[in-house]
């Protein structure tokens, strides 16, 4: 079956470390998205794309990167980890760029930073 | 930019209907969206509305407003399992959730 997996699934790290969030997609869809979820906020946009070679910034992207070198695999890359980046990472996919589609998600990645 | 706004908690009885409210203000508007999404999990799809009226779909059923930026998920015969948050999302050029509300169902 098609599915969208994210890897690690938890990860403890250290203030100022770079981290790299894996984020892979079977359904050959063109679109990803990155979302942190923290208590009280939602879920909330950090980098989007509609295909390979695109990425975009969402609301709260600061201190993160993305990478689209083909379809199944959107990685998110924070850069110098900080502890205001301890939150549950989300990966999401869509089929086209049509307004109505849904979103898909995956499992999750909870990650500390120390 | 987006506002959404929904009850933070609610709390029902085995068998009972509780409606979830969802309020918004936004630029644009190309949906509203439901999730459900259980402690620890991904969010899952639920229902989409994009004209007024009432969207059913067996035991769930989503209403929207567009004049009035508003919209409700009914939850009907609850179960145990239907305890989870509930996130409503609204879609201009993308995508915004607001908060949730968590729903716990007692026996």
């Amino acid at each position: 079956d098609a599915e969208i997996t994210q890897s690690p699934r938890h990860k403890i790290t250290e203030t100022g470390r770079q981290v790299t969030l894996a984020c892979h997609q079977t359904w050959n869809h063109n679109n990803m998205f990155w979302y942190r979820q923290d208590l009280g906020h939602g879920l909330r946009l950090i980098h989007y794309s509609y295909g390979v070679q695109d990425t975009n910034k969402g609301e709260v992207s600061d201190g993160y990167s993305v990478s689209r070198s083909n379809t199944e695999d959107l990685p998110l890359t924070l850069e110098s980890a900080a502890s205001s980046q301890t939150s549950v990472y989300f990966c999401a996919s869509s089929r086209s760029r049509d307004l109505t589609d849904t979103q898909y998600f995956g499992p999750g990645t909870r990650l500390t930073v120390l | 930019g987006q506002n959404i706004d929904q009850p933070t908690e609610m709390t029902a009885t085995e068998g009972a209907i509780v409606q979830i409210n969802c309020t918004y203000q936004t630029s644009g508007f190309n949906g509203l969206f439901w999730y459900q999404q259980h402690a620890g999990e991904a969010p899952t799809f639920l229902s989409y509305n994009v004209l007024d009226g009432l969207e059913e779909k067996g035991r769930f059923s989503s209403f929207l407003s567009r004049s009035k930026g508003y919209s409700y998920l009914l939850l009907k015969e609850l179960q145990m399992k239907d305890s989870a948050s509930y996130l409503c999302a609204v879609r201009d050029y993308k995508l915004s959730f607001g908060a949730g509300t968590t729903v716990t169902v007692r026996a």
